[in-house]
């Protein structure tokens, strides 16, 4: 069955420094997001992706995050100068894009787990 | 901004019991996903419910979507220890492509 593939699994960094987290969502899936989730804590969404570009975004999805389909299978998350805040579990997910009863069925990868210091 | 209630937060049971959580908001939903979540993975999509009083069973489980489609029960017959984890409800905000999820229920089935 087709999955969402995420790596790394999990992530150490040094506040300051700039990582980047990379998703292999289903192949013919169109819609690709990402979303994390502070230990603890709700889900919570960061960015959608269509098209080659940002369809929404969240507040928390500022200037230092940005979001990059490399090429044909890679969807990445990169995090410019990380912050202590930032430690989370970071998960990628997709969608056809085909809507099933108005609502669209995502796929979540694993989750990369990033720990700032 | 809508936002989703679930409760309880935390729920422990002894395997064989049955069970009910709950999740609501003020606001109407076009339609509400539930989701399994364990330790250390991510969400897994249980089911979509999308009618106003719609049930939907997936073996043990029954998910109801209230008749004002505001809120939605996830009822558990006979809880088993596989059952353990985190369950979340996530509705689609204003018709875009950005799901919010509740806080969730963590469920604990002791053998």
């Amino acid at each position: 069955e087709p999955e969402v593939t995420q790596t790394p699994s999990h992530q150490v960094t040094q506040m300051g420094q700039e990582v980047i987290l990379r998703c292999v969502p289903i192949s013919n899936h169109l819609y690709f997001y990402w979303y994390r989730q502070i230990l603890g804590q709700k889900v919570e969404f960061l960015v959608s992706f269509y098209n080659n570009e940002i369809s929404e975004k969240s507040e928390i999805f500022d200037d230092q995050f940005s979001v990059e389909r490399p090429d044909g299978s890679n969807f990445t998350l990169k995090i410019r100068s990380t912050k202590l805040e930032d430690s989370a579990m970071y998960f990628c997910a997709s969608t056809s894009g085909r809507l099933l009863g108005r609502s669209y069925e995502q796929y979540f990868g694993p989750g990369t787990r990033l720990t700032v210091t | 901004t809508q936002l989703l209630e679930q409760s309880p937060q935390f729920l422990s049971i002894q395997e064989g019991e049955n069970l009910t959580v709950y999740c609501n908001s003020s606001s109407v939903f076009s339609s509400l996903q539930w989701y399994r979540q364990e330790p250390g993975e991510g969400p897994v999509l249980l089911v979509t419910v999308v009618t106003g009083g719609e049930v939907k069973k997936l073996k043990r489980l029954t998910f109801q979507f209230g008749d004002a489609r505001k809120d939605s029960s996830l009822h558990i017959t006979a809880a088993q220890p596989g059952d353990t984890g985190l369950y979340l409800c996530a509705f689609r905000e204003n018709y875009g492509q950005n799901f919010v999820f509740g806080p969730g229920t963590r469920l604990s089935v002791l053998p």
